[in-house]
């Protein structure tokens, strides 16, 4: 059983573009976040919900608009995508001790 | 602005020759100084948390330790499968569950 799951996997579109990017976690948690990581493997914050309410919304484009269906699910929507949003996003849950449970990542690529 | 600095970005070991990584970092209040261990193609996946400064974490050939300025990560007599990115993280005092990551230290273990 996948704890932290994310859909899909690769993503390759086109500048312009409009795309989802779907978590899912079975562990119960209340809190989950996106974080992207670029190239250089810097993972930076960029959104954290708590039981559906929006917690933590960082400097992020008002392009991205996440979305938490319930408390198992936190979505990304992401509209016309740009060059600079390829990178590597991933899905976190909050567990006991602080320990955040990652989701295997989607990688876009945005051409 | 709260900021983590690791170093170095990479380094490589001979099997059985140890050594640390640091991590360095700028914070108000911190609330929790957290490693992660990222293997390629895959989300970080959870070490340590350390909350006080002259705090010790080991498990297996890791060593995590924590003072009012930095954090080392110890490794002891390390073998291949320990080559991963580490990350670390902080967390504040702003009351809210946010983590800045630094970009890590990439480590190879050579047979």
């Amino acid at each position: 059983d996948t704890a932290v799951s994310q859909t899909p996997k690769y993503l390759v579109t086109q500048m312009g573009n409009d795309k989802s990017i779907k978590c899912e976690q079975n562990l119960g948690h209340d809190t989950m976040y996106w974080y992207k990581q670029d190239s250089k493997k810097f993972l930076k914050i960029m959104f954290s919900y708590n039981n559906k309410e929006l917690i933590i919304n960082e400097t992020v484009p008002n392009r991205f608009s996440p979305k938490s269906p319930d408390k198992a699910h936190l979505n990304l929507h992401i509209n016309s995508l740009e060059l600079g949003d390829s990178a590597v996003y991933f899905c976190a849950t909050l567990g006991g001790g602080e320990t955040q449970y990652f989701g295997p990542g989607t990688r876009l690529l945005v051409l | 602005e709260d900021q983590v600095t690791q170093s170095p970005e990479a380094l490589r070991l001979q099997e059985g020759e140890s050594s640390s990584l640091n991590c360095s970092y700028t914070v108000s209040g911190l609330r929790g100084l957290f490693w992660y261990r990222q293997d390629p193609g895959k989300g970080p996946e959870f070490l340590f948390t350390l909350y006080s400064a002259g705090e010790e974490k080991e498990k297996e050939r890791l060593k995590a330790t924590l003072t009012k300025k930095e954090s080392f990560l110890h490794i002891t007599a390390p073998k291949p499968e320990d080559s991963a990115t580490y990350l670390c993280a902080v967390r504040g005092g702003s009351g809210t569950y946010k983590y800045i990551f630094g970009t890590g230290t990439r480590l190879k273990v050579l047979a």
